[in-house]
C-alpha cells in the first residue's frame, strides 16, 4: 500500500504563529484529503485537494501531486486550532490512507 | 447538509455481551466505511460498503460484523470483544470510493 508520512510529528505555537504541515506520499494518489481531529475525536474536512491550491479563511492548502506531497499553512493559529492534523489519500485501487499525523498545541 | 450521525456516543460493555453501532447519512452517498481509531493512532480501515455490498474487509476478526441494510444505513455488530477492542470507531460515508470522504462523531467503545 501507499506509505503516507506526515510531519513534523508534533508542533508547539504561540498563539498568533503560522505554521506549515507536510504530508508526504509514496505512490500516484487519485485525491487526497486534510483533516482536524478536535479533542473530541470528530474529523472535520479541511481540504479536498488532489492537485492544485486552495484556501479556506486562515487556512491553505497545496498539493503537488507530480512531487508527492501536500502541504496545509495555518496562518494566525488560534487555541481552537489545536488537534491533530491528518492527510489521507486514495490510491490506485481506491483504498484510502491515512497519513501519520501532526499534534498541533497553540498556547495562548 | 453534509452530515454523517453515529449513536451511540459512549459505549461501555462486557466480553460476553453483544451490542451494535449504527452510522446513518443522507447525503445520497454510495459508499460506507468502517474505521477503528486507538489512541494517539490514525484511523484504520475495517469495512467498506459500496452499493451496499461488502467491498472490502481488512481481515478484522469475526467478533465485527457489519451490516448495510439500505443506502443510507450501515451497522457494526459486535460478539465477543476483547478489551483491546476498546477504541474510538468512525463510520463515513463517499459519493464513491474516490470521493471525498465525510465522518461522523464517532463511538467511543469501552470492553470490560
Amino acid at each position: 500500500g501507499i506509505q503516507v508520512e506526515q510531519s513534523p510529528p508534533d508542533l508547539i505555537l504561540q498563539e498568533g504563529a503560522n505554521s506549515t504541515l507536510r504530508c508526504n506520499f509514496s505512490d500516484s494518489v487519485n485525491n487526497l484529503q486534510w483533516f482536524h481531529q478536535n479533542p473530541w475525536g470528530q474529523l472535520i474536512n479541511l481540504f479536498y485537494i488532489p492537485s492544485g491550491t486552495k484556501q479556506n479563511g486562515r487556512l491553505s492548502a497545496t498539493t503537488v501531486a507530480t512531487e508527492r506531497y501536500s502541504l496545509l499553512y495555518i496562518s494566525s493559529s488560534q487555541t481552537t486550532d489545536s488537534g491533530v492534523y491528518f492527510c489521507a489519500v486514495v490510491g490506485v485501487g481506491n483504498q484510502f490512507y491515512f497519513g501519520t499525523g501532526t499534534s498541533l498545541t497553540v498556547i495562548p | 447538509d453534509t452530515e454523517v450521525t453515529q449513536t451511540p456516543k459512549h459505549l461501555v460493555m462486557g466480553m460476553t455481551n453483544k451490542k451494535s453501532l449504527k452510522c446513518e447519512q443522507h447525503m445520497g452517498h454510495r459508499a460506507m466505511y468502517w474505521y477503528k481509531q486507538k489512541a494517539k493512532k490514525p484511523p484504520e480501515l475495517m469495512f467498506v460498503y459500496s452499493y451496499e455490498k461488502l467491498s472490502i474487509n481488512e481481515s478484522v476478526p469475526s467478533r465485527f460484523s457489519p451490516e448495510c441494510p439500505n443506502s443510507s444505513l450501515l451497522n457494526l455488530h459486535l460478539h465477543a470483544l476483547q478489551p483491546e477492542d476498546s477504541a474510538l470507531y468512525l463510520c463515513a460515508s463517499s459519493e464513491g470510493r474516490m470521493n471525498e470522504q465525510f465522518f461522523g462523531p464517532g463511538t467511543r467503545l469501552t470492553v470490560l
